[in-house]
């Protein structure tokens, strides 16, 4: 595709409730990353994929949260048992090259999340 | 762990003026230190990658610098315009792995 696309852009979910979000990167791109915003707060890094494995997955706040990449393309962010503290904007970016100098990130424009 | 910092927080501008962004990292062992703007309720644009064996990069009106050893990046903007109002945010590697640290960002207004 011409860039990455996110959906669903907006959320509404409940406490207690399980949520994905689901991000579609760039067509070719081998690598692949999650990130969340909170308002007011640049993004920090929850995951990143290179292929279909995940190549570092520290960023990721507890055991709620989980991401896959099945086929190497589409991935999708899992988060269970959803709290309000989760709330914030989730940020799927793709870059060609798995790292490196020439490593630049492009970025979609988000899932906003909201848990009542 | 690398930590990034912007300054100012805010800054607000008359049309056509030249300003500059700063940026400074912990961590001087980057590769490379990427640009971005970001509009209310989107997502984020890329606008310059810096690698770390080049000084400057240039785009148009932009020009970002890089000087790995004293921890800063600049963003230069000439001749701002009212649609150059956004979030300009800066984003460095931490250290030897590929997630980027960001930084609050810079809040730019520029007043028609």
């Amino acid at each position: 595709g011409a860039g990455v696309s996110q959906t669903p852009s907006n959320k509404v979910t409940e406490k207690g409730k399980y949520v994905e979000l689901r991000c579609d990167p760039i067509s070719g791109h081998t690598a692949l990353y999650w990130y969340r915003q909170s308002l007011g707060q640049g993004p920090e890094f929850l995951i990143y994929f290179q292929g279909t494995g995940a190549a570092d997955d520290s960023g990721l706040p507890n055991d709620r949260f989980f991401a896959v990449r099945p086929e190497g393309s589409v991935s999708t962010l899992k988060i269970q048992r959803t709290e309000r503290g989760d709330s914030a904007v989730y940020l799927c970016a793709s870059s060609p090259f798995g790292g490196g100098i020439y490593n630049e990130q492009f970025f979609g424009p988000g899932t906003r999340l909201t848990v009542l | 762990k690398q930590e990034v910092t912007q300054i100012p927080a805010a800054l607000s501008v008359p049309e056509g003026e030249n300003l500059v962004l700063n940026c400074s990292f912990t961590d001087s062992a980057i590769y490379n230190l990427q640009w971005f703007r970001q509009d209310p309720g989107k997502g984020l644009t890329s606008l310059l990658l810096i690698q770390s064996s080049q000084r400057e990069q240039t785009s148009g009106r932009l020009n970002a610098s890089l000087d790995k050893s004293s921890g800063r990046s600049t963003l230069y903007i000439a001749a701002s315009q009212p649609g150059d109002s956004a979030t300009y945010l800066c984003a460095a590697p931490q250290g030897g792995s590929e997630k980027l640290v960001f930084g609050k960002g810079t809040k730019l207004t520029v007043n028609p």
